[in-house]
């Protein structure tokens, strides 16, 4: 079983909707957990992060956090056609150095 | 300049060339890492380092080698590669007291091998 499980898609959506990209995880001991967007032909950006179980929400975008469940999600709301990109999930242990990443999860947007 | 540059962006190089990837940092951190990035897979880790020290090396052939002069820069030597080598590479650094190893990322090099 892999540690951190995430849907590749690809997702289509139309400009507006709300859009909801998870991932699941397998260990227990991860305590902050990431959202990053990656264009075509770019590095990772980080988007968000959260620490423990609850919601955060910056703008447009809201991560969650249900650590009874090992899962997490990244909401987009009135999604946008510069939203398309990859969304990567990662999650860290407190005090540990390697982040684990999911597959990541390529988004579009249609205008 | 700022966050993480990696140079060059495009290299094409032969199985029997010796090449070098550049990342160079200037966020302050101390902490520097090598990711491979190939299609329909998650970031591979290749190498940590932390206070210019390397902490971990993730069963990477010896084809790469790391190397890290200071805490802002870092290479990634690379000799006798092999096709599947072939991906994005990325370099990322973090400052890792903030607790959370929020990790900042470089553009990447796309690696190409014939």
């Amino acid at each position: 079983q892999k540690e951190v499980e995430q849907d590749p898609g690809p997702l289509s959506v139309p400009e507006g909707a709300i859009v909801s990209l998870n991932c699941t995880y397998s260990n227990s001991a991860f305590q902050y957990f990431m959202w990053y967007r990656q264009y075509s032909r770019k590095g990772p950006e980080l988007l968000m992060y959260t620490y423990s179980s609850g919601n955060k929400e910056d703008g447009r975008f809201t991560a969650q956090v249900d650590k009874s469940s090992k899962y997490i999600s990244l909401f987009i709301r009135d999604s946008q056609p510069s939203d398309s990109a990859t969304y990567l999930c990662a999650m860290i242990g407190q005090g540990a150095q390697k982040l684990v990443f999911g597959q990541g999860t390529r988004l579009t947007i249609n205008p | 300049e700022t966050g993480v540059t990696q140079t060059p962006r495009h290299l094409v190089m032969g199985m029997t060339n010796k090449k070098s990837l550049k990342c160079e940092q200037h966020l302050g951190h101390n902490a520097m890492y090598w990711y491979k990035q190939s299609a329909k897979k998650p970031l591979e880790l290749m190498f940590v380092y932390s206070l210019e020290e390397r902490v971990e090396n993730n069963s990477v052939p010896s084809r790469f080698s790391p190397e890290c002069p200071n805490s802002s820069h870092l290479f990634l030597h690379l000799h006798t590669l092999q096709p599947e080598d072939s991906a994005l590479y990325l370099c990322a650094s973090s400052q890792l007291t903030s607790g959370s190893n929020e990790q900042f990322f470089g553009p990447g090099t796309r690696l190409t091998v014939l």
